[in-house]
């Protein structure tokens, strides 16, 4: 079955340090890869994005993303946190062939201190 | 302009009755789909309406239904309410398939 894993639960991170959550997905064909972020007491919203092309992809806020097929692999990251990135995020896969479809991970939860 | 809106925004019902939610897309999208996010989970996906069709649809029970009106506004309904169905109820709506999709506020259905 199709399924998306996220290893880190939940992370705690200082200010200014830097991040990588890992998401990997169990799908043989060609996927579109999404991360979404959920703000407290926010809807979700997209991050960034991967179709085809260059497989580093640059999100909003200074995250960036980096899909490494052979590994089936899909990793978020910032070089440099700041308190207002404490939220939730989804690593997100859709297999191109069928529908809108998304399968999403357990989520990360992130929280950054001062 | 407007995103995604849902309706309502929280509910409570017991057991055995009915429920429906409503959702309208973005102005212009005609795509449609309807996740599940019960707490400490990532959204399950239930159904997706492109031109008022179904287009996908996961693995929930036949107590689940939806359908698109001509306004590409969408309603998820759900009989015989199980406790097991207390969620976070998320819409969201793109433009075609396998592109972005935008996420609506959700409607927090409890089951007593």
């Amino acid at each position: 079955a199709q399924s998306v894993s996220q290893h880190n639960h939940h992370v705690i991170l200082s200010e200014a340090a830097s991040l990588e959550l890992g998401c990997n997905y169990s799908y043989g064909g060609t996927v579109n890869l999404f991360w979404y972020v959920q703000y407290p007491g926010q809807h979700l919203q997209l991050l960034l994005k991967y179709f085809s092309g260059d497989p580093l992809v640059k999100g909003i806020k200074g995250f960036e993303a980096e899909f490494i097929k052979s590994k089936f692999s899909f990793n978020l990251r910032k070089p440099s946190v700041q308190w207002s990135d404490t939220a939730e995020y989804f690593c997100a896969v859709n297999p191109s062939y069928n529908t809108d479809k998304l399968i999403f991970g357990t989520g990360t939860r992130l929280q950054v201190f001062p | 302009d407007a995103g995604v809106t849902q309706s309502p925004t929280h509910l409570i019902k017991t057991r055995g009755q009915h429920v429906t939610l409503r959702c309208s897309p973005i102005s212009g999208h005609k795509s449609v789909s309807w996740y599940q996010q019960v707490l400490g989970q990532g959204p399950q996906f239930i159904f997706q309406y492109y031109e008022k069709e179904e287009r996908g649809r996961g693995n929930f029970p036949d107590r689940f239904s939806a359908r698109q009106f001509p306004n590409y506004s969408s309603e998820l309904n759900v009989n015989a309410l199980l406790l097991g169905d207390s969620a976070l109820y998320l819409c969201a709506s793109s433009t075609d398939r396998a592109t972005e999709q935008f996420f609506g506020p959700g409607t927090r259905l409890t089951v007593l």
